[in-house]
């Protein structure tokens, strides 16, 4: 079956722009997962949506930082005012539901580059 | 907070050779620790998964760990490395907050003929 998608590939941008960054999840996932790996913090968790409410959003890194989720399923990450540091790949995840004692494995995505210039 | 520390940022090994990528957690609670590897301009993939089940834990292509709580390690290792298995591997540790994962640094693989 398909994957968790994730567009674009590639983002390039110049400072001070808006981004988003979307992420389709597996079909059936209630769970969703956002982080950013970069070569200097290596891989960070961002924000974690079960259905369609976040009830971690301890990761965003500042308040340029926002994501929703609609219908339970695709999920955008929006960056305000980009800045030169914002530079990562930003990863996406799902499975089939979080926030339990029973962990359920995490399905990555192949991620969005996204060069802040 | 739980959180894991992989030793290493490079580790090269030969053709054939025994693989051991170390990893060590601190967690308050029993842990769910996770070893995910990351091929060149790919996502990650998980190898395997310890959940407090059997201590140890087989997974893909080979890759085996081994949850020790007196050393609060969990290894990875293979038997013999294959020039396939040159990758990025992280070693990761289930927060309570939402289940989460929280990463270590990664260690590069280097397999050489």
């Amino acid at each position: 079956g398909a994957g968790v998608s994730q567009s674009p590939s590639n983002k390039v941008t110049e400072k001070g722009k808006d981004v988003e960054l979307r992420c389709d999840p597996i079909s059936g996932h209630t769970a969703l997962y956002w982080y950013r790996q970069s070569l200097g913090q290596g891989l960070e968790f961002l924000i974690y949506f079960q259905g369609n409410s976040a009830p971690d959003k301890s990761g965003l890194p500042s308040d340029r930082f926002s994501a929703e989720r609609t219908g339970g399923s695709v999920s955008t990450l929006t960056i305000q005012r980009t800045q030169q540091e914002d530079s990562a790949v930003y990863l996406c995840a799902s499975s089939v539901r979080g926030g339990t004692r029973f962990y359920n494995e995490q399905f990555f995505g192949p991620g969005t580059r996204l060069t802040v210039l | 907070a739980q959180s894991v520390t992989q030793l290493g940022s490079h580790v090269s090994v030969s053709e054939g050779a025994l693989v051991l990528l170390r990893c060590n957690y601190s967690s308050s609670v029993p842990p769910y620790l996770f070893w995910y590897v990351q091929y060149p301009n790919q996502g990650l993939q998980l190898l395997l998964k310890y959940t407090s089940a059997a201590t140890l834990v087989k997974g893909i292509n080979g890759f085996e760990a081994e949850f020790k709580k007196s050393e609060t390690s969990f290894h990875l290792t293979k038997p013999s490395a294959h020039m396939s298995d040159a990758a990025e591997y992280f070693c990761a540790v289930s927060v309570n907050s939402g289940y989460a994962l929280n990463f270590g640094k990664g260690t590069s693989l280097l397999v050489t003929p």
